[in-house]
């Protein structure tokens, strides 16, 4: 199984701009989450999907945070317009919701920069 | 939200030696989750606990979450060096199950000298 899958490892963008991070979940996984660590904050849940649909938003900072999840292969964390403070390492999680398990596994994360 | 409090933060060790770090919450929880973060990646699930008072091992690892269900210890007995990285606690969200999002506590750092 290749796993959760992250585009892109590493983005360096300048304040101002679109930054738009990918997540391919593993397959047949039918809840998705997007998670963001900071030396300062830690490891924080931004959102999470259950079969495509988003079920808390609570933990996204602003209204410059959106994410999508248009099919059950793929989902997208933007953010627009970006900031230094958002630079941090986000993290794309899924899991298997089938009653005898639920672990998450995580993507490798990409590590964002805003100068 | 709730709130995690990990200790210790960092922990400098000999290897060979074990290692012993705790999670405690103000709130009762019924899953308590241990994670293991190597640099440059994302967070691997070590021991998932379901029941006040259980204990499991995996390996040279050992949990307990604790009969008041407010806390969890992860025991790493011999240590080597490939368990350097940062050991997480975390609890699942309202519905205590996987469909929620993990709360995480702050970290404990692992660092082992030759």
């Amino acid at each position: 199984d290749a796993g959760v899958i992250q585009s892109p490892r590493h983005e360096v963008t300048e304040m101002g701009q679109e930054v738009t991070l990918r997540c391919k979940p593993i397959s047949g996984h039918n809840s998705l989450f997007w998670y963001r660590q900071t030396m300062m904050r830690g490891l924080e849940l931004l959102i999470y999907f259950n079969n495509n649909v988003p079920i808390d938003d609570s933990g996204m900072p602003e209204d410059r945070f959106s994410a999508k999840m248009p099919n059950a292969s793929f989902s997208t964390l933007k953010i627009q317009p970006s900031e230094p403070r958002d630079s941090a390492v986000y993290f794309c999680a899924s899991s298997l919701l089938d009653g005898i398990t639920d672990t998450q596994y995580f993507g490798p994360g990409t590590r964002l920069t805003v100068l | 939200g709730q709130q995690l409090n990990q200790s210790p933060q960092s922990m400098f060790i000999q290897e060979g030696e074990d290692v012993s770090m705790n999670c405690t919450s103000s709130s009762i929880f019924n899953t308590w989750l241990w994670y293991k973060q190597d640099p440059g990646e994302g967070p691997v699930l070590l021991i998932a606990l379901y029941k006040a008072g259980e204990l499991t091992s995996n390996g040279r690892l050992t949990a307990q979450f604790g009969i008041t269900r407010k806390d969890s210890f992860l025991n790493i007995s011999a240590s080597i060096p490939s368990d350097v990285g940062i050991y997480f606690c975390a609890v699942p969200g309202a519905s205590g199950g996987g469909a929620d999002g993990l709360t995480f506590g702050k970290g404990t750092h692992l660092i082992i000298q030759p």
